[in-house]
């Protein structure tokens, strides 16, 4: 089976910097994607991984370690439209390479 | 970016009745899509993978009798969720890859289903 591991929750106020991590056990791997979603809205694609590293994009970053089958999403400089469920989802390299999703993390953004 | 469309966006039907939903990939052709089911403050969960001209291909413990999917063409799939129970009440989203390439898997808004 699959296996992505997240926090369940995470809190912070507004301008400080906080990491989601997400560990997984997959069979198979082709790279770790990162996903935000509003409540009662569709998931938006923040990043994507599939070397080791970090990748930047504006006040969000992903980084992965896939030797380490880890990997985190630092979210800077936050803001209170950031609260929302973050998600890592792997996309596995058999089959159609399906997406699967993690636990979820809950962050909230505080004043 | 791309955008793929989901019909209706909420549901509301008696139980015992079947419902249809239907996802379109609106600027970009896919050979697959994907589709999901959310329960309230929980995870997607992977159902089936929908390929377009040929079956699709169930996640264990899926009944693929009960979740009927067709995958008409390359813009079009659909998820019949027959003889609906309340227990199907949940948030179904659709999911797409563009044939074209690239990493970015995109979503659908979702279908909210309340089976009463």
């Amino acid at each position: 089976g699959q296996s992505l591991e997240q926090p369940s929750e995470v809190t912070a106020v507004e301008g400080a910097i906080v990491q989601i991590n997400c560990t997984y056990q997959t069979s198979g791997f082709y790279g770790l994607s990162w996903y935000q979603q509003h409540d009662g809205g569709a998931p938006t694609f923040l990043s994507y991984n599939a070397l080791d590293g970090l990748e930047e994009t504006g006040r969000f970053s992903s980084f992965l370690s896939r030797s380490d089958s880890y990997g985190y999403l630092l979210l800077q400089e936050l803001q209170m439209k950031d609260s929302a469920s973050y998600f890592c989802a792997v996309r596995l390299n058999t089959g159609f390479q399906k997406l699967v999703f993690g636990t979820g993390t809950r962050l909230l953004v505080s004043p | 970016g791309a955008v793929v469309s989901q019909h209706p966006s909420r549901v509301i039907c008696k139980s015992g009745t079947s419902v249809k939903i239907e996802c379109r990939s609106l600027d970009f052709q896919a050979t697959t899509m994907f589709w999901y089911r959310q329960f309230p403050k929980q995870s997607l969960m992977l159902m089936a993978t929908s390929n377009e001209g040929s079956k699709a291909t169930y996640e264990q413990g899926v009944e693929k009798d009960k979740f009927l999917i067709n995958h008409a063409s390359l813009t079009l799939s659909t998820l019949t969720v027959t003889s609906a129970h309340p227990e199907d009440s949940s948030f179904y989203i659709c999911s797409a890859r563009d044939l074209a390439g690239g990493e970015t898997q995109y979503f659908g808004p979702g279908t909210r289903l309340l089976v009463l």
